[in-house]
């Protein structure tokens, strides 16, 4: 089966510009995830989608990141404005369900270079 | 709050040596746990998982796992490493009354030499 797809791959913007992600998960995945993943440090969950609701967004910096899944397949997560610290790769999973005993899927990561 | 320890940042072995990398939780209640694997220039991927059951699990080339609930520890084996083995490897931790959400320690570089 298709893994999970992200685009793009790389992207650098300048501090104060807006970026956004695009994920497709895996086909039938009911569960989308977002992860943060600093260098040097392991992946940061920041929001989770079941379908097209959102059922965890606690670490989910709201003031600057959005994210939304439309028709439960496709999300695209987006930074507006940049800070330096948002510099990461940003990680799309999917998974069948919402529960933990379902593997999940990780895509290639966006890697962003804010400067 | 969740948190997982990794105890190596890098380790550096020779082929055929035997490799334990470390992992500790910090979680009261039940969780599933998990060893993610990401080659170079690969993206992460699973390499073993424990719900239940029998505390010793086996995963994809020759990995294993020892699930110790008293030392909150889910250590990772392979008694002969190979070159291919060079990647960096993540424990992860799942609170099974919080959703899919997994807490990720900060990952072990693990270089083999040839």
């Amino acid at each position: 089966e298709a893994g999970v797809a992200q685009s793009p791959r790389y992207k650098i913007i300048e501090k104060r510009q807006s970026v956004a992600f695009w994920c497709n998960p895996i086909s039938g995945h009911a569960t989308l995830y977002w992860y943060q993943q600093i260098l040097g440090q392991g992946p940061k969950l920041l929001i989770q989608f079941q379908n097209n609701g959102v059922v965890d967004d606690s670490q989910l910096p709201k003031d600057r990141f959005s994210a939304e899944r439309l028709k439960g397949v496709d999300s695209t997560l987006k930074i507006q404005p940049a800070k330096l610290e948002d510099s990461a790769v940003y990680l799309c999973a999917s998974s069948r369900t919402g529960t933990g005993e379902y593997e999940q899927y990780f895509g290639p990561g966006t890697r962003l270079t804010v400067t | 709050a969740q948190s997982v320890s990794q105890h190596n940042h890098h380790v550096i072995l020779s082929e055929a040596a035997s490799l334990e990398l470390g992992c500790n939780y910090s979680y009261g209640g039940t969780v599933n746990l998990f060893w993610y694997v990401q080659y170079p220039g690969q993206h992460l991927q699973l390499l073993l998982k424990y719900f239940s059951g029998d505390p010793l699990v086996k995963g994809i080339k020759g990995f294993e796992a020892e699930f110790i609930k008293s030392k909150f520890s889910f250590n990772l084996r392979k008694p002969s490493v190979q070159w291919s083995d060079t990647a960096e490897y993540f424990c992860a931790v799942n609170a099974r009354n919080q959703g899919g959400k997994l807490i990720f320690g900060q990952g072990t570089e693990l270089s083999v030499k040839p």
